[in-house]
């Protein structure tokens, strides 16, 4: 099975704090991602990854930056945090080159408050 | 523009009772994949199913079947014989023109009581 982690399911950070969030998956996917999920909004993508040191904007990347070093880590970094990134986020990583159609398979999720 | 509709916000049925959520696309490709995904209350999504746009057979598995129509631009997905386990949020979404990430809809709440 597919196994993607997430390396915090509760994060409380404060405004104005630099925040990481760290994804590792085991299945040697290309391709990893990461969305925010809110109320009535759904998920939303903020970036993605097709290879390593690739990275494209999302719907929402405002914000956030990325890192990609290695195949099996996607970091996403909210540089100076603020209160209405306050959410949950969602790690992805998929099979195939430049995204591909291949299912999407997701982390348990982080819950990150900021105060 | 390419859109993903599930009207439906929240539903409630008692178990055993059969369930369709629906699911609404819009694109303007020929070629597209749609997919389905259920959220349950630990917080993880889980892949159900990819549906390409050649493809317009019906699938079944277990309890669970979707209902594919080009014709309305629907992904409907029915659950039978319902069970407090499948409680949950369930996502539909379409993958982008690019093909890069998927367009999800705002999710539909299914409450399975006993």
């Amino acid at each position: 099975d597919v196994k993607v982690t997430q390396s915090s399911r509760y994060l409380v950070k404060r405004t104005g704090e630099k925040v990481f969030l760290e994804c590792v998956q085991d299945m040697d996917h290309e391709n990893m991602f990461w969305y925010r999920q809110d109320p009535g909004l759904g998920l939303r993508l903020i970036y993605f990854s097709y290879d390593v040191k690739m990275k494209e904007k999302g719907d929402i990347p405002e914000g956030y930056s990325v890192s990609r070093e290695k195949k099996e880590r996607f970091s996403l970094i909210l540089e100076s945090a603020s209160t209405n990134q306050t959410s949950m986020y969602l790690c992805a990583s998929s099979f195939g080159s430049t995204g591909g159609n291949q299912p999407q398979h997701f982390g348990d999720g982080t819950r990150l408050s900021i105060l | 523009a390419q859109k993903v509709t599930q009207a439906q916000t929240e539903i409630s049925v008692v178990e055993k009772e059969d369930v369709t959520l629906d699911c609404v696309y819009e694109t303007r490709d020929t070629t597209y994949y749609l997919f389905w995904y259920k959220q349950p209350p630990s917080g993880e999504l889980v892949f159900l199913i990819r549906r390409n746009s050649f493809d317009e057979q019906n699938e079944i598995s277990g309890r669970y079947s979707w209902n594919f129509q080009k014709s309305t631009s629907s992904f409907n997905f029915t659950i039978t014989a319902s069970q407090v386990v499948d409680s949950a949020v369930y996502f539909c979404a379409l993958l982008n023109q690019a093909g890069t990430a998927l367009i999800f809809g705002k999710g539909t709440t299914l409450s399975v009581s006993s």
